[in-house]
């Protein structure tokens, strides 16, 4: 069954750093989100994206994140400079459309950790 | 604003037993309703999605239901196994959001099965 892929699992960086998430969403899929969850908390809906541009973006997603889609298959969350409060996993999620039948589908996470 | 909250927030059950979890969300206009399970470290696997004109969707010994009107959805699970120990999330997504389906979540029940 096809899946949402993330790299890396696992990234560890300095704050002030730049660290850039992958996401390979299912190919047929038209709509990608990022999600977050800080350890202990509620996840998190951060931005969505269509047809090249942001749907919509959280408080969360401030100046500090953007979001590519550079090519046909990768999604890409940038944290421009990390702060220790970013330290989270990271979700990418992708649906075919918008139909209320259709699920996100996640892929298995990047822990970041700033130090 | 949308919140969801989740009930209890831990359960530990002996194996073979029938058990229900709870989800309610203060505002009845969603789009659907979707259950995960997150193992511990891991990411989100969709169980079950449940559209806002429907009452449940089963798959194996999982049954959703939902009950728009009064906030509410549960998740059945019978018999159950070691296996199914997770963290069990809810999240729904609104009606009136043209092309963001954002997930909004709950925080979870934690599920143990003991042998």
């Amino acid at each position: 069954e096809p899946e949402v892929t993330q790299t890396p699992s696992h990234q560890v960086t300095q704050m002030g750093q730049e660290v850039i998430l992958r996401c390979v969403p299912i190919s047929n899929h038209l709509y990608f989100y990022w999600y977050r969850q800080i350890l202990g908390q509620k996840v998190e809906f951060l931005v969505s994206f269509y047809n090249n541009e942001i749907s919509e973006k959280s408080e969360i997603f401030d100046d500090q994140f953007s979001v590519e889609r550079p090519d046909g298959s990768n999604f890409t969350l940038k944290i421009r400079s990390t702060k220790l409060e970013d330290s989270a996993m990271y979700f990418c999620a992708s649906s075919e459309s918008h139909g209320s039948n259709q699920p996100q589908h996640f892929g298995d996470g990047t822990r970041l950790s700033i130090l | 604003k949308q919140e969801v909250t989740q009930i209890p927030a831990a359960l530990s059950v002996p194996e073979g037993e029938n058990l229900v979890l709870n989800c309610s969300f203060t505002d009845s206009a969603i789009y659907n309703l979707q259950w995960f399970r997150q193992d511990p470290g891991k990411g989100l696997t969709s169980l079950l999605l449940i559209q806002s004109s429907q009452r449940e969707q089963t798959s194996g010994r999982l049954n959703a239901s939902l009950d728009k009107s009064s906030g509410r959805s549960t998740l059945y699970i019978a018999a159950s196994q070691p296996g199914d120990s997770a963290t069990y999330l809810c999240a729904v997504s609104l009606l009136h959001a043209g092309n963001n389906r954002k997930l909004i979540w709950g925080l979870g029940t934690s599920l143990a099965v003991n042998p």
